[in-house]
C-alpha cells in the first residue's frame, strides 16, 4: 500500500503571505502511460466535509480560487496558497488514487499567525 | 442542487450492526462510482469502501473487510453501508463521496461529499 506523509503537521502563516504544504508518497504516483500524477488535495474547514481543491496534482477544481496551486511529480508534491486569506484556515489533506487502496495524508492544520 | 445526504448513524453497542444510507440528488446517481470515507473524532480521513456505477466492482479497506458490505440501489438513488460486529475503532463520522468520472470502476478522487453521519460505539 502507498503511504502518504504530509509536512508540516501544522503551520501558522500571516494574512497575505504564502503558505506551503508538502506531501510525499512512499512510491511514485506518476502513471507513465499518460504522464499523469494521481494526486489530489482537499480542504476541510471545521465542522464541514472535505472539499476537492486540486486533482492530477496541479489541476484546480472548478470554482477554486487561483491562489491555490499544486505542483510536484513522482513522489513529492506541494500545495501552495499564494496569499493567505482568513477563510483559508482549515486542515488540508493530500490523497493518491494511483492504486487500491487510495489513502490520505495525515493532514496539515493551517492557521493564521 | 447536487448533494449527498447520509443517515443511519447513532449510538451502538460493540458487536452490534448498523446500516448507513446515502441519498443522492441533483445528478444521475447511476452513472457514478460511490464510496464511503470515515473520519474518527479529531483524526484524519480513511477510505472505507467503494462500488462502481453498476455494482460490478466492489472494494474494501483491509480494516473493514469481512465486516462491512457496500451496496447501491440506482433506482432509489441510494448508497448503503452495512456494518457488522461493530468495534470501538469503527467510531467515526462516515461520509458518502462520489467519483468524478462516469461509468468508472471507482478509481479516482472524490469530487462531491455529503456532510456525514456519526457512528458512536459504546457499551
Amino acid at each position: 500500500d502507498i503511504v502518504m506523509t504530509q509536512s508540516p503537521d501544522s503551520l501558522a502563516v500571516s494574512l497575505g503571505e504564502r503558505a506551503t504544504i508538502n506531501c510525499k508518497s512512499s512510491q511514485s504516483v506518476l502513471y507513465s502511460s499518460n504522464n499523469k500524477n494521481y494526486l489530489a488535495w482537499y480542504q476541510q474547514k471545521p465542522g464541514q466535509p472535505p472539499k476537492l481543491l486540486i486533482y492530477w496534482a496541479s489541476t484546480r477544481e472548478s470554482g477554486v480560487p487561483e491562489r491555490f496551486s499544486g505542483s510536484g511529480s513522482g513522489t513529492d508534491f506541494t500545495l501552495t496558497i499564494s496569499s493567505l486569506q482568513a477563510e483559508d484556515v482549515a486542515v488540508y489533506y493530500c490523497q493518491h488514487y494511483y492504486s487500491a487502496p487510495r489513502s490520505f495524508g495525515q493532514g496539515t492544520k493551517l492557521e493564521i499567525k | 442542487e447536487v448533494q449527498l445526504v447520509e443517515s443511519g448513524g447513532g449510538l451502538v453497542q460493540p458487536g452490534r450492526s448498523l446500516r448507513l444510507s446515502c441519498a443522492a440528488s441533483g445528478f444521475t446517481f447511476g452513472d457514478y462510482a460511490m464510496h464511503w470515507v470515515r473520519q474518527a473524532p479529531g483524526k484524519g480521513l480513511e477510505w472505507v469502501s467503494g462500488i462502481s456505477w453498476n455494482s460490478g466492482t466492489i472494494d474494501y479497506a483491509d480494516s473493514v473487510k469481512g465486516r462491512f458490505t457496500i451496496s447501491r440501489d440506482n433506482a432509489k438513488n441510494s448508497l448503503y453501508l452495512e456494518i457488522n460486529s461493530l468495534r470501538v475503532e469503527d467510531m467515526a463520522l462516515y461520509y458518502c463521496a462520489r467519483d468524478p468520472v462516469k461509468y468508472s470502476g471507482g478509481d479516482w478522487y472524490f469530487d462531491l461529499w455529503g456532510r456525514g453521519t456519526l457512528v458512536t460505539v459504546s457499551s
